[in-house]
């Protein structure tokens, strides 16, 4: 089966912090890498996502790095605040088709005051 | 407002009482999705669809079926639930055109217990 591992479970950061997450995929088709941020009791919705074409992708505070040999990616939160505290996944998919993404297992952040 | 609405948010039920939930979006997306989301697994995707009368199987399949007879809506059938199906389960959608058509736009999700 196809799969995303992300690492790692939780993280706890300090207020102003970098918040960093990782992911590792096996399919070597994947073309598109997308951060979701999910709140609790909400469905989850997109933060960045990466074409392999590109190794960083950046808006505002997050960043997505990105490995095509190593095949792994990764959020960076830069100045990580309070608000920034929820539920992340990655995934990998390919844009051409059904938009069927595989998930990673999520990271629950947690960034203290 | 874009949106994808689900209905129930909340549904407790018995083992082998049928049941749907609905899913219904309004921004002409023609893909759909239904995830399950179980904690430490992440989201997996149990059935897709691609257009109108077009379905296909997900990762966990398995006591599901779904069906598309309109573009809005993608509702999730479980025949005869069991207790494993107990979880949170989420319908998305996405359009297959246009700028943007990767993102997937999620429904706030519909906690499911089976007894």
């Amino acid at each position: 089966q196809q799969q995303v591992k992300q690492s790692p479970q939780s993280l706890i950061v300090q207020k102003g912090g970098i918040s960093i997450i990782n992911c590792a995929y096996e399919n070597t088709a994947f073309d598109y890498f997308p951060w979701y941020q999910q709140f609790p009791g909400k469905g989850p919705a997109l933060l960045i996502a990466i074409r392999p074409d590109v190794s960083e992708k950046k808006e505002g505070r997050f960043t997505i790095s990105f490995n095509k040999s190593a095949k792994q990616f990764s959020l960076h939160i830069m100045d990580s605040q309070p608000g920034d505290s929820a539920t992340y996944f990655c995934a990998a998919g390919i844009i051409q088709g059904a938009q069927k993404l595989v998930f990673g297992q999520g990271t629950r952040l947690t960034i203290n005051p | 407002e874009a949106q994808v609405t689900q209905n129930p948010r909340y549904l407790i039920t018995v083992t082998g009482k049928k049941l749907t939930v609905t899913c219904s979006q309004n921004m002409n997306h023609e893909y759909m999705s239904w995830y399950r989301q179980d904690p430490g697994l992440g989201l997996r995707q149990i059935y897709y669809s691609m257009n109108v009368e077009v379905t296909d199987k997900g990762d966990v399949p398995e006591g599901y079926k779904v069906s598309r007879k309109e573009k809005r809506n993608f509702p999730l059938i479980l025949e005869s639930p069991s207790p494993n199906q107990t979880s949170l389960y989420f319908c998305a959608s996405s359009s297959s055109q246009g700028k943007g058509q990767e993102t997937q736009y999620f429904g706030p999700g519909t906690r499911l217990l089976v007894l």
